[in-house]
Parts: C-alpha cells; structure tokens; sequence
C-alpha cells in the first residue's frame, strides 16, 4: 500500500533555531500534502495544505510566516519552524493521498509516522 | 471544523468485537466516510472508508445506516494490539481533487485481557 516517510523522527534544538521537516510519499506520486501538529492528549489539528508547484494553503490562526511549506516536487513536501520556539513543540504529522485526477476522489489519506519536535 | 462526534472511550474484552459508533449527521450525498485509528506516538494509520455500503476488509467492517447520518466500526476480534485511538472522519472539500480532513477526539478504545 501507499507509505509516506516523515524524517526526522525526533528533533530536540534550542530556541530560536529553525528545524526542517521532510515528508516523502515513497511509492506514489502526491500533488497534495498535509500538515498537521498534534498536542499531548489532543487530536490531530490540521495546519495547512501544500500544493506541489503553488503556495501552500493554510488554516485559520496558522502562521504562515512561522511555519513555511514547500512542495517542490510530486514525491517531497517540507515544513520548516521558523525560530523555534518551546510553545512550538509538539507532534508534527503529513500525510498524502493518491489522486485520481478527477473531483471528488475519494482517496483515503496516508499518514507519515510524525516527527516529534521538543525545543528547550 | 470536524463534522463527526464520537463516544471519548469504549472498553472491549480482548477476542470479542468491538463496536465503535460515529453520528456524521450533517454528511452531505457525495461525501465519505472514513476510518483511522492512532496508536501512541504514531501517524494514524488507514483503516477503511465508504460511502453508503457496508464495506469489509482485512482490519475490519463499516457499516453506515441507510440515511448515512451514522456508522459504525467493527472490529471482530478485538486483541490488545487494537487499543488505540480511533477517528471517524468526513472529508471537506468535495469541490476539490483531494482529501481535507478535520479530526475530531476520536474514541479511545480500551481492549482488556
């Protein structure tokens, strides 16, 4: 079945750096990609859309200068936390799905194994 | 916004099936619903999807009611490997080529030995 690859698994860097998060869809193309962060004993929240060779589209409170997205190519989608800092730690998530091409595909979404971030 | 409410937690003797409800009750006629569960520090991972018939894969069967206002997840034989949290998710955007989901809290299913 579809896998997506989330590297790093764990960051833990100081604050004010910038940490760079990769998410790959290893054996299907994804022109769209998913960010989501994840609290302790929360749901999964969804932070943004990142659309392959466009602007990513982000949610309602999200920061778009605070987290960048870039999708460059069909297979690769990148979050990078701008100067990090302790409030930004937290369980960062992607995930993708396999598009038919068509509206309405009904595709379910595959979920990368997260990247856990702890700024200190 | 999550267009689905679910039970916070259910407990199921290990070997016996679980049931888990989701009441989607605003699900629109070309609108999906589908099934994922998380396991502790892990991505969700996909367990099954439908739109109005009953569907049965290897993890699972989903059936949703005749008026697709709800569903339920069953799992036959439950095991400890099955305690997790699990999603019931309606997804946003049918005007678009993909998939926007918003989770809600999930269930929190408890399989005890």
């Amino acid at each position: 079945g579809a896998v997506v690859s989330q590297h790093p698994s764990r960051v833990i860097c100081k604050s004010g750096t910038s940490v760079k998060i990769e998410c790959r869809s290893l054996d299907f193309q994804a022109t769209t990609m998913f960010w989501y962060r994840q609290f302790p004993k929360q749901s999964l929240m969804l932070m943004a859309t990142s659309n392959e060779g466009s602007k990513a589209t982000y949610e309602q409170g999200v920061e778009k200068d605070k987290f960048l997205i870039n999708h460059a190519s069909l297979t690769l989608s990148t979050l990078t936390v701008t100067s990090a800092h302790p409030e930004d730690s937290s369980f960062y998530i992607c995930s993708a799905s396999l598009q038919i091409g068509t509206l309405g595909s009904n595709q379910p979404q595959h979920f990368g194994d997260g990247t856990r971030l702890s700024i200190l | 916004d999550a267009k689905t409410t679910q039970p916070p937690s259910m407990d199921c003797a290990e070997g016996r099936a679980a049931n888990l409800p989701c009441n989607h009750s605003t699900i629109s006629g070309n609108e999906y619903v589908y099934w994922y569960r998380q396991i502790h520090s892990q991505g969700p991972q996909y367990i099954i999807h439908g739109l109005k018939n009953n569907e049965t894969n290897e993890m699972a069967s989903l059936i949703i009611t005749e008026d697709r206002k709800s569903s339920t997840l069953i799992l036959p034989h439950a095991t400890l490997r099955d305690t997790a949290v699990y999603y019931c998710i309606v997804r946003v955007g049918v005007e678009h080529n993909f998939n926007k989901f918003y989770f809600g809290s999930g269930t929190k299913l408890n399989v005890k030995p």
